[in-house]
């Protein structure tokens, strides 16, 4: 069954410092991925996809994410993290067009 | 315009009643879902729909029930409440997979608490 880890449960950084955000997923097909954002008390928010092609795909907010297939690894990543930042963040892979499974989410903490 | 609209955003009801969630979306996407989002976040998926027919019905008790009456309605009817049942209920909509929109669109999300 397809899976998506996020190894990190919970991330503090200080405002204005780079952000790297760890995803890995099994799948047995080339997937399709996504990242959500989930302020408190809100919906997802959808911050990009990756669907084939260029590996660097950028979104939303600032956010880009790297495609590595040799590491099953979507990698979230933002240069310079502002206090509206702090969220939680899922990664999630297409299940064959199914449903998406999400990983378990990380909460990220943005310092002053 | 809300994209996915879910109503009510919060519901407090006792254990062993019926209750129901609405969830309306105006994309004109095909495909609707109910994800159930416990205390520590973790997203499941309960039920898909395509155009009015269920594709995905997960391991979830039969007293959840989806409703869909038409392709942009998916309401989810609980019967006899349980402490358990407690937590945020999330709607979504997608286009077909493949089309380059394609992609979750989710609803603000329904907090149950059942006491």
């Amino acid at each position: 069954a397809q899976s998506v880890t996020q190894p990190d449960i919970h991330i503090t950084v200080s405002e204005g410092a780079s952000l790297e955000l760890r995803c890995n997923y099994s799948y047995g097909a080339t997937p399709y991925l996504f990242w959500y954002v989930q302020s408190p008390g809100q919906g997802l928010q959808l911050l990009l996809k990756y669907f084939s092609g260029d590996t660097l795909v950028q979104g939303i907010k600032g956010f880009e994410a790297e495609f590595k297939r040799s590491q099953s690894s979507f990698n979230l990543r933002k240069p310079s993290v502002h206090w509206s930042d702090a969220a939680e963040y899922f990664c999630a892979v297409d299940n064959y067009g199914q449903n998406f499974v999400f990983g378990p989410g990380t909460r990220l903490s943005v310092l002053p | 315009d809300t994209a996915v609209s879910q109503t009510p955003k919060y519901l407090v009801t006792q254990m062993g009643n019926d209750k129901s969630i609405k969830c309306e979306q105006n994309l004109g996407h095909d495909t609707m879902y109910w994800y159930k989002q416990d205390s520590k976040k973790f997203l499941k998926i309960m039920f898909s729909y395509n155009n009015k027919e269920l594709i995905i019905n997960e391991t979830v008790p039969n007293r959840f029930s989806p409703k869909s009456p038409d392709k942009a309605h998916l309401n989810l009817h609980i019967n006899s409440l349980e402490l358990g049942d407690s937590a945020v209920y999330f709607c979504a909509s997608s286009q077909r997979p493949g089309q380059p929109d394609y992609g979750y669109t989710f609803g603000s999300g329904t907090r149950l608490t059942v006491v």
